[in-house]
């Protein structure tokens, strides 16, 4: 079993829905990033958290810790937000153990 | 300003020869990483200096692999007598601190094949 999972692995979903990513973690951590990865490659960090909730735009993410789960929601979900979505649990001060990445597509 | 870079962006490479690939982090950012992305898997955390100093080598797959980093700038990442296995993209970021405080700003990574 891995020390970060991911659901769904893959989610086809249309234009305008809400969406739903989650990640679940059995390891202890001090802070939990969620990362977006586009189509040709490229890693974004989309949020950094290690309690309750922050919102950018149509993203949202929360945390529980005592749970040791995290969601990361999309409003008003568009084409552009295609992407692989991966969580990553910061172990320690630095060390980051990644989830599989949910694969994400958008259709108009 | 200027983000991560990497270079090269692609390396083929025949098995058993050595290659380097570098990393420039973000002027400033005292933490560096090395990640390893294999074909359809997700990310492996391989090692992290804080600057110059490399207190988790834990992610390194074999003795085969090494890094350096100078100062608080540029990193390169050693693999000697590389292997099919290998064959990866291999990511680099850098923050400004710890990795629970601070996002991290990923490069657009090396592709390397090996023959």
């Amino acid at each position: 079993k891995n020390e970060v999972e991911q659901s769904p692995q893959n989610l086809t979903a249309q234009e305008g829905e809400f969406i739903t990513i989650n990640c679940s973690y059995s390891v202890g951590i001090s802070a939990l990033h969620w990362l977006q990865q586009h189509p040709g490659g490229g890693i974004v960090s989309l949020f950094m958290l290690s309690s309750g909730k922050k919102k950018h735009g149509r993203l949202i993410a929360t945390i529980n810790i005592q749970e040791k789960h995290s969601s990361l929601h999309i409003t008003a979900s568009h084409p552009r937000d295609s992407a692989v979505y991966i969580c990553a649990a910061i172990q320690g001060a630095q060390k980051l153990v990644f989830g599989q990445g949910t694969r994400l597509t958008i259709n108009p | 300003g200027a983000g991560v870079s990497q270079s090269p962006s692609n390396k083929v490479t025949e098995k058993g020869k050595d290659v380097e690939l570098r990393c420039d982090p973000i002027s400033g950012h005292t933490a560096l990483y090395w990640y390893r992305q294999r074909l359809g898997q997700g990310l492996e955390f391989l090692i992290y200096f804080q600057g110059n100093s490399a207190p988790d080598k834990s992610g390194l797959p074999s003795d085969r692999f090494s890094a350096e980093r100078t100062g608080e700038s540029v990193s390169t990442l050693t693999i000697q007598r590389t292997q099919q296995e290998d064959s990866a993209v291999y990511l680099c970021a850098s923050s400004l601190g710890l990795a629970g405080v601070y996002e991290q700003y990923f490069g657009p990574g090396t592709r390397l094949t090996v023959t």
